[in-house]
């Protein structure tokens, strides 16, 4: 059965902490990896990667995909109270159109 | 250009009563995707449609239905509500399917349903 797995569950770090969040996955037709960041609302898109090895960056954000080893990564750097949220990462099965999500990462960042 | 919309975006129901939402796509999406998210089990996938068909389906009883329309607009019908259904339902819209599609999923801001 398709899987994706987050870790960790929960993290509480302080302003400036870097935090590297995780996501393994086992899905039968990879097509693609999306990560989200998810406050009080509708889950906001942060990146998407098909390619092993390319970094994906946006300010304080980035992101790596390995295909041979099946995970991504999400390293926020310089952390503000205002990234507190959950991380949600999704992986696209290119022969079923599912998204399959994770559980989550919920990032607290204490001033 | 306007974004995902659902409709209504909080609702209280009664256990066995029915519940339709509703989700607007971003205008020239065709895919529109519906979740459950529950804080123990997070988003589970519900059922996609494409041009007004169910193109995949997730692991939800058959009280769990949908539909879409040419306009690419869909909703989503619960019948006979369970206390467990409780949750904030999403929809999301893709250009997946089009030349130059992002492959990105775009999500609403749901429907926060509670069944007492």
């Amino acid at each position: 059965e398709d899987k994706v797995v987050q870790s960790p569950l929960s993290l509480v770090v302080h302003e400036g902490d870097t935090v590297t969040l995780n996501c393994s996955y086992e899905v039968t037709n990879f097509r693609s990896l999306l990560w989200y960041k998810q406050e009080k609302k509708a889950p906001t898109f942060l990146f998407m990667l098909t390619s092993s090895g390319i970094e994906k960056k946006s300010g304080r954000l980035s992101s790596i995909l390995d295909k041979k080893e099946l995970f991504s990564i999400l390293n926020i750097t310089a952390t503000q109270t205002g990234d507190s949220a959950i991380y949600l990462c999704a992986v696209e099965d290119s022969g079923t159109y599912k998204y399959i999500f994770g559980t989550g990462t919920r990032l607290k960042v204490l001033a | 250009k306007a974004g995902v919309t659902q409709t209504p975006r909080y609702l209280i129901k009664t256990r066995g009563q029915q519940v339709t939402l509703s989700c607007s796509p971003i205008s020239g999406h065709r895919s529109v995707s519906w979740y459950q998210q529950t804080p123990g089990q997070g988003l589970q996938f519900l059922f996609e449609y494409f041009s007004e068909t169910q193109r995949n389906k997730g692991n939800f009883p058959g009280r769990f239905s949908g539909r879409q329309f040419s306009n690419s607009r869909s909703e989503m019908n619960v019948s006979t509500l369970e206390l467990g259904d409780s949750a904030l339902y999403l929809c999301a819209s893709s250009d997946r399917d089009s030349l130059a599609s992002t492959d990105t999923q775009y999500f609403g801001p749901g429907t926060r349903l509670t069944v007492l």
